[in-house]
């Protein structure tokens, strides 16, 4: 059980495109998400935290207009990478949790965004 | 955690031998902690986790160490295997309950040697 799915697996565009990457909870339902940015040989990195219906709450240095993220239902949050540039490119990983007080999260296989 | 942004520190041994790898954490209101494993191309696993109540829980082959007054944190690996490769990462959270929020170490790679 707790399986997070993401999808794509990894993508390929061009600069200056819009990349929308999926996370779904397979059998249980998150009340919360969170999206991480991992760089090669790096730490994963917080972006941002996502509740169900609402607004997505950013990590300082994290550009909201830039990285759009809905969670419209308890199984799945997007996040949008909009007019991305070579220097987005990185690993993203979801992760997901049930809520209230178990704190356990459950890890995506992650995304890897290559912007030509 | 430790700096992100830093590369990764290695650790080489050799198969069947014990690994001890280790992390500092940053806040000292962090009261819950867990190991992740990371196999390249993939997102973490949960190896163990440990609460701020503890300063030892053993798993299977695993044993995790907390030490509140230097906010350290270790995880040991007995009998390592090639399949225990990987990178592996501390994370603490603070918060309550449902609004604990996780913060990554930078992370240590393992190196089994056949």
């Amino acid at each position: 059980g707790a399986v997070v799915s993401q999808h794509p697996s990894w993508v390929i565009c061009k600069s200056g495109t819009s990349v929308k990457i999926e996370c779904r909870s397979l059998d249980f339902q998150a009340t919360t998400m969170f999206w991480y940015r991992q760089f090669p040989k790096q730490s994963l990195m917080l972006m941002a935290t996502s509740n169900e219906g609402s607004k997505a709450t950013y990590e300082q240095g994290v550009e909201k207009d830039k990285f759009l993220i809905n969670h419209a239902s308890l199984t799945l949050s997007t996040l949008t990478v909009t007019s991305a540039h070579p220097e987005d490119s990185s690993f993203y990983i979801c992760s997901a949790r049930i809520g209230g007080s178990n704190n356990e999260q459950f890890f995506g296989p992650g995304t890897r965004l290559t912007v030509l | 955690g430790e700096s992100v942004g830093l590369h990764l520190p290695t650790l080489s041994v050799q198969e069947g031998d014990n690994s001890i790898i280790n992390c500092a954490y940053s806040n000292s209101a962090s009261d819950y902690f867990i190991w992740y494993k990371q196999e390249s191309g993939k997102g973490p696993q949960f190896i163990i986790d440990i609460r701020s109540n503890m300063d030892k829980r053993q798993g299977q082959r695993v044993t995790v160490l907390l030490n509140k007054t230097v906010k350290h944190l270790s995880l040991q690996i007995a009998a390592t295997q090639p399949g225990d490769s990987a990178v592996y990462f501390c994370a603490e959270n603070w918060g309550s309950g449902g609004s604990y929020i996780p913060t990554f170490g930078r992370g240590t790679s393992l190196i089994v040697h056949p």
